[in-house]
């Protein structure tokens, strides 16, 4: 069964940098396009970006260009999200998942990791 | 960006009912809109794709219809565990945004 695992909860402070992770199993990861969504506390879904870990093409969000760095590694099938200074405004759920076809972004993301929490301190 | 506009943003109904949801783009989407439930403290799992493509595993009892910028996610009768937060999402052009939710609770 397809299964994407995220890395566990994160507490920081603001200014330091993180990076979570989302390691994908059971299907070829290479080639699917892998999404990155936040959720802060009692609020909806926010699509930040996409990369397609085959050739590492990425897409963000205006909204999210600049203050994060979506990356891959296919040789371990894992995709990050990383911060280089965090923020309070940060602090939310971090959500990966996985677009439903082969090789595509026009579908919709079919299986998702359990989430990330992070929480950071001013 | 395309803008996604749920109605409503929440909803009473009782087990049993039928409940409409509607999700509005701000410009064509053709078909490429997307259906997840959300129950607290779990990750959104998806229920219909492509308007009106029933999710492998998705009781029938859940549908959708529209093209363009009006689309609807209907619930045929409410059952117990079908009470959770709905959202929309198109993915027609990046970045693919989500409607802001319709919170579903039980009257």
């Amino acid at each position: 069964e397809v299964q994407l695992v995220q890395s566990g909860a994160e507490v920081k402070k603001a200014g330091e940098s993180l990076k979570i992770s989302c390691k994908g199993s059971e299907y070829s990861f290479t080639g699917y396009w892998i999404g990155w969504v936040r959720q802060m506390p009692g609020k909806g879904l926010e699509w930040m970006g996409i990369i397609y870990p085959g050739d590492s093409d990425t897409r963000y969000s205006p909204s999210f260009q600049g203050q994060v760095t979506i990356s891959a590694d296919k040789s371990i099938s894992t995709a990050y999200l990383q911060w280089s200074s965090l923020k309070a405004s940060d602090t939310a759920i971090y959500y990966c998942a996985r677009h439903q076809e082969w090789g595509s972004s026009f579908q919709p993301f079919d299986y998702w990791g359990q989430g990330t929490l992070v929480t950071v301190s001013s | 960006d395309i803008q996604m506009t749920q109605s409503p943003s929440s909803l009473s109904a009782s087990v049993g009912d039928r409940i409409t949801i509607t999700c509005r783009a701000s410009q064509s989407i053709s078909s490429y809109l997307h259906w997840y439930q959300q129950k607290p403290g779990k990750a959104p799992k998806l229920l219909i794709y492509s308007a009106s493509s029933l999710q492998s595993g998705v009781p029938s009892r859940f549908s959708g219809s529209g093209s363009g910028t009006d689309f609807s996610l209907t619930i045929s009768s409410l059952q117990p565990e079908d009470f959770a937060t709905y959202y929309c999402q198109q993915s027609y052009s990046a970045p693919n945004t989500f409607g802001q939710g319709t919170k579903l609770e039980i009257k």
